[in-house]
């Protein structure tokens, strides 16, 4: 699997955009980028993901570079609720493998 | 819908004494994982089942550690003889292969195991 480097540590504040940068530039072709998100003593939950094409779901904002080097994710208006771990993983998408967790960015949403 | 559910939700126990953890996962789905996570640590693979495929036991740490899959749904994580360094958060998810994409993954709360 791709490396991913993600800042250690980000604050936002409550109502504003969060944006969470992932660097992946070993990517291959066949590798998708996955944003997951672990508050804090629950387990990870799963937000995102693609390919190449921008998506949006009613958690938040994927953009993926045009050369797939890297990508962010977009919280478009952040709550205090948002504050987690959130993780960039790049992976293929074959069956079932188990999913590796680098060591995210945390997350501040401030009021 | 129920989503992934484990128990118990925290256990305590004393160096040397056997815990079983246990995962009822997502109904229908086929895939089942078991990840630790230590105190300010990032999580570590366990093993995984898929459907009757022989399970993928290549991250479990020693041959303490143990886990089974009755059924192709509920799934019982053992530690014989436990130790202080076994202390965790066991974290257990399941997939489906019918899903869009394979490694959607859904977690349940967690086991928080402390070896006294």
């Amino acid at each position: 699997d791709a490396k991913t480097t993600q800042p250690p540590s980000m604050d936002c504040a409550e109502g504003r955009a969060a944006n969470l940068p992932c660097n992946h530039s070993t990517i291959s072709g066949n590798e998708y980028v996955y944003w997951y998100r672990q508050i804090h003593s629950q387990g990870p939950q799963y937000i995102i993901h693609g390919l190449k094409n921008n998506e949006t779901n009613e958690m938040a904002s994927l953009i993926i570079t045009e050369d797939r080097k890297s990508s962010t994710l977009i919280l478009p208006h952040a709550t205090l609720r948002d504050t987690a771990v959130y993780y960039c993983i790049v992976r293929v998408n074959n069956a079932g493998n188990m999913l590796t967790f680098g060591g995210g960015t945390r997350l501040m949403v401030k009021p | 819908g129920a989503g992934v559910s484990q128990s118990p939700s925290n256990k305590v126990t004393e160096k040397g004494k056997d815990v079983e953890l246990r995962c009822d996962p997502i109904s229908g789905h086929t895939a089942l994982y078991w990840y630790r996570q230590s105190l300010g640590q990032g999580l570590e693979f366990l093993i995984y089942f898929q459907g009757n495929s022989a399970p993928d036991k290549s991250g479990l740490p020693s041959d303490r550690f143990s886990a089974e899959r009755t059924g192709g749904s509920v799934s019982t994580l053992t530690i014989q003889r436990t130790q202080q360094e076994d202390s965790a958060v066991y974290l257990c998810a399941s997939g489906s292969l019918r899903t869009s994409s394979y490694n959607e993954q859904f977690f349940g709360p967690g086991t928080r195991l402390t070896v006294l």
